[in-house]
């Protein structure tokens, strides 16, 4: 099984930084992705780290440790619109299978 | 291209009642997993099924089924219907060698 944690809430001023931390635990790990959520609206794929590292996208990067079971979000230049909620989820190990195991999101908010 | 389709938007039903939801995926995606989303659990995986067969399932009561028929398209099935299963049902479609999946808006349902 699998059990991820990440924070409730936070809050951040426009134009500043923020990072969303996530750690899990897992008996067989096989990616680790970060979802945006905003109210009312489906999902959307923000990043994927299967090896350990920083990968950068524009405005967000994600890192990931695996034998610290433990990645973040960071997110640079707050804009308003990125007021939402994040969501980590990790893929268990297996061929073929599209299963993730969610967090329970992180609501971020943008303040001016 | 058109993007993941569910359908009815909003639903609202009794307890007892049964309800079907439907997911269109992307064109081309061969899998459809469906989650369950609550504010006190997040996201939980329902089932994957892939040229329609199930892969994999979560852990919920018998009540929740589904299907996949030749065309990728799906179908969520849950019977008995009672007041904790009120929730946004979400389907995801992923293909080719992509492993992110791709959330449609999600039904929500809920049960009087």
């Amino acid at each position: 099984g699998q059990n991820i944690d990440q924070p409730t809430e936070m809050t951040a001023t426009e134009g500043a930084i923020v990072q969303i931390n996530c750690t899990y635990q897992t008996s067989g790990f096989n990616g680790l992705f970060w979802y945006q959520q905003h109210a009312g609206e489906a999902p959307t794929f923000l990043s994927y780290n299967v090896l350990d590292g920083l990968e950068e996208k524009g405005r967000f990067s994600s890192f990931l440790s695996r034998s610290k079971g433990y990645s973040y979000l960071l997110l640079k230049e707050l804009q308003m619109k990125d007021s939402a909620s994040y969501l980590c989820a990790v893929r268990e190990a297996g061929a073929g299978s599209y299963q993730l195991t969610f967090g329970k999101g992180t609501k971020l908010s943008v303040i001016p | 291209k058109a993007g993941v389709t569910q359908t009815p938007r909003y639903l609202i039903k009794t307890r007892g009642q049964q309800v079907t939801l439907s997911c269109s995926p992307i064109s081309g995606h061969r899998s459809v997993s469906w989650y369950q989303q609550t504010p006190g659990q997040g996201l939980q995986f329902l089932f994957e099924y892939f040229s329609e067969t199930q892969r994999n399932k979560g852990n919920f009561p018998g009540r929740f089924s589904g299907r996949q028929f030749s065309n990728s398209r799906s179908e969520m099935n849950v019977s008995t219907l009672e007041l904790g299963d009120s929730a946004l049902y979400l389907c995801a479609s992923s293909g080719g060698s992509g492993e992110k999946l791709f959330f449609g808006s999600g039904t929500q349902l809920s049960v009087l």
